[in-house]
């Protein structure tokens, strides 16, 4: 079994600062992990993927993300936010190498709110 | 390029009608489609998977009598949901596996259909 839990709902932000969403995993097998973002009225883009390879990842729009094993964690981070940040994100595994091949589990979300 | 599409983006419909929302991978061949349901101000959650050439696989508690889902090609998934009630209306998304994607399960996603079923 697989589970995600992203541990903020929401999180704000002033423009030019850090970004920390936060995400600890559950996986039987060895996972990939993912981080999608969704803007309003806009599909699910794939902002970066852990798949066993490097454990510090880097995404698109400056965006990053660290594996931690031993913490069963894939925090997302930037560290200067934009506007256009302003989104709502999931952090998503899949036991690759288990029988779900495929098969997502999304966390709940993290709804990233930006001030100028 | 892996860009998926979905038609239409958005739908009303009167109760007890049926609704075809078709998924489309626009530039590249998807052995595997998945349908998913979004709720308002929750996750995404898994329907049903979809391979070209076969049934499709429900998740439990979906119904697949009423979420009928055809994978014809390499292209093109639809999913009807036959005999629409209010309670159906919901955000459904698709998302697509590349044929050469490989087992990193980098699923491609459509811009979603919102259902209202009035």
């Amino acid at each position: 079994a697989q589970s995600v839990t992203q541990l903020d709902s929401h999180v704000s932000v002033s423009e030019g600062t850090p970004v920390l969403l936060r995400c600890n995993y559950s996986s039987s097998y060895s996972p990939s992990l993912f981080w999608y973002v969704q803007h309003p009225n806009k599909g699910l883009q794939l902002l970066l993927k852990y798949t066993s390879a490097a454990t510090l990842v880097k995404g698109i729009n400056g965006f990053e993300a660290e594996f931690k094993k031993s913490e069963t964690s894939f925090h997302l981070t930037k560290p200067s936010a934009h506007m256009s940040d302003a989104a709502e994100y999931f952090c998503v595994v899949s036991d690759a190498g288990g029988t779900s091949y495929g098969k997502l589990t999304f966390g709940q979300g993290t709804i990233l709110t930006v001030h100028p | 390029g892996a860009v998926v599409s979905q038609h239409p983006s958005w739908v009303i419909c009167k109760s007890g009608t049926s609704v075809k929302i078709e998924c489309r991978s626009l530039d590249f061949q998807a052995t595997t489609m998945f349908w998913y349901r979004q709720f308002p101000k929750q996750s995404l959650m898994l329907m049903a998977t979809s391979n070209e050439g076969s049934k499709a696989t429900y998740e439990q508690g979906v119904e697949k009598d009423k979420f009928l889902i055809n994978h014809a090609s390499l292209t093109l998934s639809t999913l009807t949901v036959t005999s629409a009630h209010p309670e159906d209306s919901s955000f459904y998304i698709c998302s697509a596996v590349s044929l050469a994607g490989g087992p990193t399960d980098t699923q491609y996603f459509g811009p979603g259909t919102r259902l209202t079923v009035l």
